[in-house]
């Protein structure tokens, strides 16, 4: 089974600020990986997957990179509604894993 | 565009079966493979398992002996069972559709196991 880690568990930003997100997988997904959001109470939402293409809805200030074991997400600008955790997740390999998730907070 | 809309019981006594559906609607049943994924509480993702439209499962290793997902494409469902529940089975059981990365998903169904 592939693990997934993210860094850092959480992550306080201000509104308009730069947020930095990463995963780390224990072995290579090649581009294989997608992130999601989740609100408190909400399922998750997928943002962006094959690494870096953006779903249906996600506003350009996310994008992801990387490739391999080492992923960013990044969020360009950080707006209200993008206070929440976000995951990864790798579809490389059988069982599909996710990592454990990185809160992001208002300071 | 597609849409997913789950049901089930939510409480349940230690030993017993959860069995939950999801309703596919909006979309191509086909085109999918249809997972089940659970989160505990305060707690991060897991998969369970994932179906497509021919009925080939695969299961998470550490479920596999207590899980079935079956799919009747006649009604566009798929469903969960998991036998022998304890309450290390109490999560929000979510239900998807992907091919790899999963959108959409369903609304969650809250189970607690609990004597």
């Amino acid at each position: 089974e592939i693990v997934m880690t993210q860094f850092p568990a959480s992550l306080s930003v201000s509104p308009g600020e730069r947020a930095t997100l990463s995963c780390r997988a224990s072995q290579s997904v090649t581009n294989n990986l997608a992130w999601y959001q989740q609100k408190p109470g909400q399922a998750p939402r997928l943002l962006i997957n094959g690494t870096s293409t953006r779903a249906t809805g996600t506003p350009p200030r996310f994008s992801g990179s990387g490739s391999g074991t080492e992923f960013t997400l990044t969020i360009s600008s950080l707006q209200s509604e993008d206070f929440a955790v976000y995951y990864c997740q790798q579809y490389n390999s059988w069982p599909r894993t996710f990592g454990g998730g990185t809160t992001v907070e208002i300071k | 565009q597609v849409q997913l809309q789950q049901w089930g019981a939510g409480l349940l006594k230690p030993s017993e079966t959860l069995s939950l559906t999801c309703g596919v609607s909006g979309g191509s049943f086909s085109g999918f493979h249809w997972i089940w994924i659970r989160q505990p509480p305060g707690k991060g993702l897991e998969w369970i398992g994932e179906i497509n439209y021919s009925g080939d499962s695969k299961y998470h290793p550490s479920l596999e002996s207590r899980v079935i997902i079956s799919v009747d494409t006649s009604k566009n469902e798929f469903s969960l069972r998991l036998t022998s529940v304890t309450a290390a089975d109490t999560a929000v059981y979510y239900c998807a559709g992907g091919l790899g990365w999963l959108d959409p998903w369903g609304q969650g169904t809250r189970v607690i196991v609990s004597s």
